[in-house]
């Protein structure tokens, strides 16, 4: 159980193009959904918060307006990068947490690698 | 502040044990994970201490300790397989996880 899908797995665009990314929960309701980036050899890093029905909680530094999220029901939550360039190259992974209790752990997507030419 | 401190790297022989240690420093506490990551995946999910004490889970076993604020992961019998980085993250009183940077173990025959 717990299982968690992102997709797409893998992107290529050119410079300035939109990506959208999909995290769904398949066996279980998720209240609370959240992304992460991570760039080679580093940690993992928390880009935001989102909760069902509500605004995303951006973490410090990460801009809003770039990074674009929606959860609209309590299986999806989509990232979408807005005019991507190169630096936004890296790889986004969604977790997601059972609705039913916060002590759960978060159960991650496959990742999205993204490559921004 | 809020932080998790684990060592970079650490390298191990096939068959041996290894034991990662994690202190951590949160605002109110709800408990420890410990997460596996392969290069070029995502995290799975290893173990969850909120406890005082040992919980084993095959070749794989963690303990906490809250008075001292010290967690480790402990792997047993190691396989080529292990070769992993693995994460440390404290849950905080908002039900949010502080991560630490990863514990990268290098695995040799």
């Amino acid at each position: 159980g717990a299982v968690v899908s992102q997709h797409p797995s893998w992107v290529i665009c050119k410079s300035g193009t939109s990506v959208k990314i999909e995290c769904r929960s398949l066996d279980f309701q998720a209240t609370t959904m959240f992304w992460y980036r991570q760039f080679p050899k580093q940690s993992l890093m928390l880009m935001a918060t989102s909760n069902e029905g509500s605004k995303a909680t951006y973490e410090q530094g990460v801009e809003k307006d770039k990074f674009l999220i929606n959860h609209a029901s309590l299986t999806l939550s989509t990232l979408t990068v807005t005019s991507a360039h190169p630096e936004d190259s890296s790889f986004y992974i969604c977790s997601a947490t059972p609705r039913d209790s916060d002590y759960q752990p978060q159960h991650f997507g496959d990742g999205t690698r993204l490559s921004i030419l | 502040g809020q932080n998790i401190d684990q060592p970079t790297e650490m390298t191990a022989t096939e068959g041996a044990i290894v034991q990662i240690n994690c202190t951590y420093q949160t605002s109110g506490f709800n408990g420890l994970f410990w997460y596996q990551q392969h290069a070029g995946e995502a995290p799975t999910f290893l173990s969850y201490n909120v406890l005082d004490g040992l919980e084993e889970k095959g070749r794989f076993s963690s303990f906490l300790s809250r008075s001292k604020g010290y967690s480790y992961l402990l792997l047993k019998e190691l396989q080529m397989k292990d070769s992993a980085s693995y994460l440390c993250a404290g849950m905080d009183s908002n039900y949010q996880l502080i991560w630490g940077a990863g514990t990268k173990l290098i695995i040799k025959p």
